[in-house]
């Protein structure tokens, strides 16, 4: 079975650091790879995501990621936080030819953008 | 507009009063799933369908049911709901699998007294 690790359920950054959430996986095979955003009150939205090609993965509001395979990671990163980066972010993975669109998500990490 | 709707938005109801939370999207997804989402849990998959009449079950099953009678619904239902089941559920559809985005929908905040 899969699973998803996200180190640091709250991470804390000053307004124009830089953003690190951290996410590994576990799984044989590389899997495909998102991050989703939950803003306060609402469903969640996808951030970005690695499937093939290049491993390097822009998203929007300025986030990448980049899909390590030797190290099961696909850790998130943004040059500059800003205020309204403020939310939940979730890791999530999805079998490599799976049979059926499911994913398996983190337990997520809150970021905190302070002035 | 794209998107998945939910009702109802919050529901508060009493242990062992059947309900039902409905999910309905307008892209003509072939796959939808319902999650529910708990304070340091993350989300887990409950049930999800593929396709009309194809149903399986998630991570967390255990005292839910869903049916899957028209490609665009996916309601969810609680027969006999208890305190555990107190959380937020969240549906989502799929135009392929693995690769596609999900698209959330707004979620329903279930509590159960």
């Amino acid at each position: 079975a899969q699973s998803v690790t996200q180190l640091g359920s709250h991470v804390s950054v000053s307004e124009g650091a830089l953003v690190l959430l951290r996410c590994n996986y576990s799984s044989s095979v590389p899997p495909y790879l998102f991050w989703y955003v939950q803003y306060p009150n609402q469903g969640l939205q996808l951030l970005l995501k690695y499937t093939t090609g290049a491993t390097l993965v822009k998203g929007i509001n300025g986030f990448e990621a980049e899909f390590k395979k030797s190290e099961t990671s696909f850790h998130l990163t943004k040059p500059s936080a800003h205020m309204s980066d403020a939310a939940e972010y979730f890791c999530a993975v999805s079998p490599l030819g799976s049979g059926y669109s499911t994913l398996t998500f983190g337990k997520g990490t809150m970021l905190l953008v302070s002035p | 507009e794209a998107q998945v709707t939910q009702n109802p938005r919050y529901l508060i109801t009493v242990t062992g009063k059947k309900l039902t939370v409905t999910c309905s999207q307008n892209m003509n997804h072939e796959y939808m799933s319902w999650y529910r989402q708990d304070p340091g849990l993350g989300l887990r998959q409950i049930y999800y369908s593929m396709n009309v009449e194809v149903t399986d079950k998630g991570d967390v099953p255990e005292g839910y049911k869903v049916s899957r009678k028209e490609k665009r619904n996916f309601p969810l239902i609680l027969e006999s709901p208890s305190p555990n089941q107190t959380s937020l559920y969240f549906c989502a559809s799929t135009l392929e699998r693995g690769t596609d985005t999900q698209y959330f929908g707004p979620g329903t905040r279930l509590t159960v007294l």
